[in-house]
């Protein structure tokens, strides 16, 4: 399996939080993504990024923001948690080069925002 | 822009029976075609992809994926299913035209093995 990890797995939280979601990866990939992942199962991209101090927004609206100031880190941060955004929320990361890359993906983490 | 369908929510097999889970795509350019699968509370995993050549893609677990051109099809199948196959499984596209090297995924499509 690919080493990206995300942490924390599971987090529970109320109302008005502020949280971070740690993504790290150990490949020295360039590219990095979020993905959120709706209880339906479909996967939308919230934010992708292609290197250091690089950070776009991805196809889905979100409010989450997120940094990219190392290439093995991409957390994502939700300044006030709301209830619709509870989700699982997906990270990956893929090669420098070829279009035929695939992503690799880490295990998520499913947040509940109470 | 570029877009994936998967037109089944579920499939059902038998163990032993061969299956097959649909995808069909929309792109601008050439395809790069690819297929994932989740099992439960976890990420989702690489399983194969077409870039060029030879239209009968093999990749992991004994999975094999057709591209149909004129179709703009990509399904995966496998000769014979496992229960341990239950999963759900991805198809998702990137387009050689977009710069941005995004993956669009399609709604994914729930695979049951029943014993």
């Amino acid at each position: 399996e690919a080493d990206i990890y995300q942490t924390p797995r599971y987090l529970v939280i109320g109302t008005g939080k502020k949280i971070t979601l740690e993504c790290s990866q150990t490949m020295g990939h360039d590219k990095m993504y979020w993905y959120q992942q709706d209880p339906g199962m479909e996967l939308h991209l919230i934010h992708y990024s292609y290197g250091v101090n690089s950070t776009e927004k991805g196809d889905l609206s979100s409010e989450s923001t997120v940094s990219r100031i190392r290439t093995e880190h991409f957390p994502l941060t939700l300044e006030s948690a709301r209830p619709s955004h509870t989700s699982q929320y997906l990270c990956a990361s893929s090669v420098p080069g070829p279009f035929s890359s695939p992503l690799h993906f880490g295990n998520g983490t499913r947040l509940t925002v109470t | 822009a570029q877009s994936v369908a998967q037109p089944e929510d579920q499939v059902n097999v038998a163990e032993g029976n061969p299956l097959t889970v649909k995808c069909t795509y929309s792109v601008s350019g050439n395809p790069y075609l690819f297929w994932y699968v989740q099992y439960p509370n976890r990420g989702l995993q690489f399983l194969l992809k077409y870039i060029t050549g030879d239209n009968l893609v093999k990749g992991s677990y004994g999975f094999e994926a057709e591209f149909n051109k004129s179709q703009t099809s990509f399904h995966l199948k496998k000769p014979s299913a496992l229960v341990s196959d239950s999963a759900l499984y991805f198809c998702a596209v990137r387009d050689i035209v977009d710069s941005s090297y995004k993956l669009i995924f399609g709604s994914g499509t729930r695979l049951l093995v029943r014993p």
